[in-house]
């Protein structure tokens, strides 16, 4: 079965503090994504990646950056974070089309900015 | 706009009562998959189902492009059936993008 691991599960952060989410996946998926859940709006895609040393942005990409160093490792970074960055953030992998096309989660990350 | 909507918002169950879960769409699409999350936990993937009927256990999901929607049907609701059911359409041409509604709220009381 296919795996993804997100690291940290949750993160207490400081207002204008910077904060990095780690995603690892063992998949050997090209696609990998991050987005963020909050409740009233489901999942809205922030950045999404199709090879390594690239990303494109997705729905809501502001306040957000990603790195993509390897096919495996996916970070979201968070330059100055805001209270309305509170919320829940699952980065997934796919293999894109051709390949299996389902959609693999992690199990998320609880972010809590103060 | 909403591509995804997903209906009903929440649902209140005996166990061993059916469920049908609906998802419309308004654009065209690649694939449609169904999620189940229970609360504070991750998305597991229950169906991969880019047209027709899929069958797993209790589930069947039912997508029909013409008509733009996709079903998720629960026969005898189980109380461990309870969570969020979310469907994720998805587009794109040489590469995919997945858009999600908001998912249905299940609960089933024993």
């Amino acid at each position: 079965e296919a795996a993804v691991t997100q690291s940290p599960r949750s993160k207490v952060a400081v207002t204008g503090g910077k904060v990095t989410l780690s995603c690892h996946q063992t998949n050997n998926h090209d696609y990998m994504y991050w987005y963020r859940q909050d409740t009233g709006h489901g999942l809205r895609l922030i950045h999404y990646s199709y090879v390594a040393d690239s990303t494109e942005k997705g729905d809501i990409p502001d306040g957000y950056k990603a790195s993509r160093p390897s096919q495996e490792n996916f970070s979201l970074i968070l330059e100055l974070a805001s209270l309305s960055q509170t919320a829940v953030y699952f980065c997934a992998s796919s293999a894109g089309q051709g390949g299996d096309e389902r959609l693999f989660f992690g199990h998320g990350t609880k972010l809590s900015v103060l | 706009g909403q591509q995804v909507q997903q209906s009903p918002a929440s649902l209140v169950l005996q166990e061993g009562e059916n469920a049908e879960l609906q998802c419309n769409f308004s654009t065209s699409l690649n694939s449609m998959q169904w999620f189940y999350q229970r609360p504070g936990g991750s998305l597991v993937s229950l169906f991969y189902n880019p047209s027709g009927t899929k069958h797993s256990g209790r589930l069947t999901s039912t997508t029909v492009i013409k008509e733009r929607r996709s079903s998720l049907h629960i026969s005898s609701s189980q109380t461990t059936d309870s969570g969020t059911y979310l469907c994720a359409l998805e587009q794109g041409t040489g590469y995919q993008n997945f858009y999600f509604g908001k998912g249905t709220s299940l609960t089933v009381i024993p």
